[in-house]
């Protein structure tokens, strides 16, 4: 089985702080994204990578930024939270292109006060 | 742009009734659909992914059809479980985007 794996299910952050966001995937997977989730408007698409040190930005990237030294890992940054980051955060690994089916982790809940 | 629509965002029926739930997209231009389960608080569980050329994929209690050219999906759920509870999700892949609908929040009764 697919395994993703999210660093913290819920993290509470005071706005200015620097925030890492790890994931973490086991099945030698080439693309890793970044989505959040909120009421009312759906997931949507931060950041992915399809390749080591590689990323894309997605729909929302503003305010985010992220890494990838290992295949295996894909990490997303605030470099200065703000209170509108406050979100649930997915993470979620595919072995192709995005047309390849997607595994998803299970989720951070970030709380920015 | 593409956007995904998934009607009702609410349903409860009793257990044991057969249920569909729909999803439609505005550009038929996809390289696949899939359908995800979230379970409250938690990470999305996918269920099924058809492929643009495929009209339909099965599995267990669950059967999702494709229409491209009408742009719209069915989730069919038979014989329906209190276990079955929990929000469904769609989401076309397209123009290299994978993009969702709001999802269906779906509440069987025992």
């Amino acid at each position: 089985d697919v395994k993703v794996t999210q660093s913290s299910r819920y993290l509470v952050k005071r706005t200015g702080e620097k925030v890492f966001l790890e994931c973490v995937q086991d099945m030698d997977h080439e693309n890793m994204f970044w989505y959040r989730q909120d009421p009312g408007l759906g997931l949507r698409l931060i950041y992915f990578s399809y390749d080591v040190k590689m990323k894309e930005k997605g729909d929302i990237p503003e305010g985010y930024s992220v890494s990838r030294e290992k295949k295996e890992r894909f990490s997303l940054i605030l470099e200065s939270a703000s209170t509108n980051q406050t979100s649930m955060y997915l993470c979620a690994s595919s072995f192709g292109p995005l047309e390849f089916q997607q595994y998803f982790g299970p989720g951070t809940r970030l709380t920015v006060t | 742009k593409q956007e995904v629509t998934q009607i009702p965002a609410a349903l409860s029926v009793p257990e044991g009734e057969n249920l569909v739930l729909n999803c439609s997209f505005t550009d038929s231009a996809i390289y696949n659909l899939q359908w995800f389960r979230q379970d409250p608080g938690k990470g999305l569980t996918s269920l099924l992914l058809i492929q643009s050329s495929q009209r339909e994929q099965t599995s267990g209690r669950l059967n999702a059809s494709l229409d491209k050219s009408s742009g719209r999906s069915t989730l069919y759920i038979a014989a329906s479980q209190p276990g079955d509870s929990a929000t469904y999700l769609c989401a076309v892949v397209g123009a290299q985007k994978l993009v969702f609908g709001q999802g269906t929040r779906l509440t069987i009764n025992p």
